[in-house]
């Protein structure tokens, strides 16, 4: 399977609200509602942040929500927080017990 | 706390073999979905395989079948994966991570080591 195709680069003022696609193919986001996001700081390990397309695990966020349309998922980030600035990183399951993850976007906040 | 303690870092040589290992304290272990994932250099996180001790058989990323072997060992609580033939493009930050599954298939990764760090190097 192909990597997930994300943009290289996004940015956003704080207090705006932005969004990062992920890109794949009905042989995984098509088919598969299992698409997770990560955040990863620099020289840290990545971070859950959405699982099973939009669903926050314990402690993160609400201004970080995850959405799907066809062979395209979505993460979108209201009220930017200097914090925010990161890599983001999309993922899917792919079928056979394999994953696929996206390239990765980085966030800037100006 | 749950946590996933990774080996510590390696040199290898080129065409060599590495071995990295990824203790699990607390948790359930057994039933966990446990997945390797690497991260080049200034690069992307890409999946290289995972393994749910409870079942034994490990499943393996395309690009790495016939090089990469994930086990683990129930009774110590520890996963591995080896990584043979290696090249400099193999040169990365190897995280651990323990994903949920279900009859369906992988989910999510909620779960990381801190990485270790394999150099190749003639």
């Amino acid at each position: 399977h192909s990597a997930l195709t994300q943009p290289a680069s996004v940015s956003g003022s704080p207090g705006q609200s932005i969004t990062i696609s992920c890109t794949g193919t009905s042989s995984d986001i098509g088919t598969y509602n299992y698409v997770s996001w990560y955040q990863q700081h620099p020289g840290k390990a990545p971070k859950l942040l959405i699982y099973d397309v939009s669903n926050r695990p314990s402690g993160v966020s609400n201004h970080f929500s995850g959405s799907k349309s066809g062979n395209t998922a979505s993460l979108t980030i209201s009220g930017l927080q200097a914090e925010d600035e990161a890599d983001y990183y999309c993922s899917s399951y792919a079928g056979s017990s394999t994953m696929v993850f996206g390239g990765g976007t980085k966030l800037t906040v100006l | 706390q749950v946590q996933l303690v990774q080996s510590g870092a390696e040199v290898k040589k080129p065409g060599s073999s590495v071995k990295v290992s990824c203790k699990a304290s607390g948790g359930t272990f057994s039933s966990d979905a446990i997945s390797w994932v690497r991260q080049a250099p200034g690069q992307g996180l890409e999946w290289m395989g995972g393994i749910i001790p409870v079942f034994g058989g490990a499943d393996y990323a395309q690009k790495f079948q016939g090089r990469v072997t994930i086990i683990a060992d129930e009774s110590t609580r520890t996963a591995y994966m080896e990584l043979s033939s290696l090249r400099s493009e193999d040169t990365a930050l190897y995280y651990c991570a323990r994903g949920s599954a279900d009859e369906v298939g992988l989910r999510y990764f909620d779960l990381w080591g801190r990485g270790t760090l394999v150099t190749v190097s003639s």
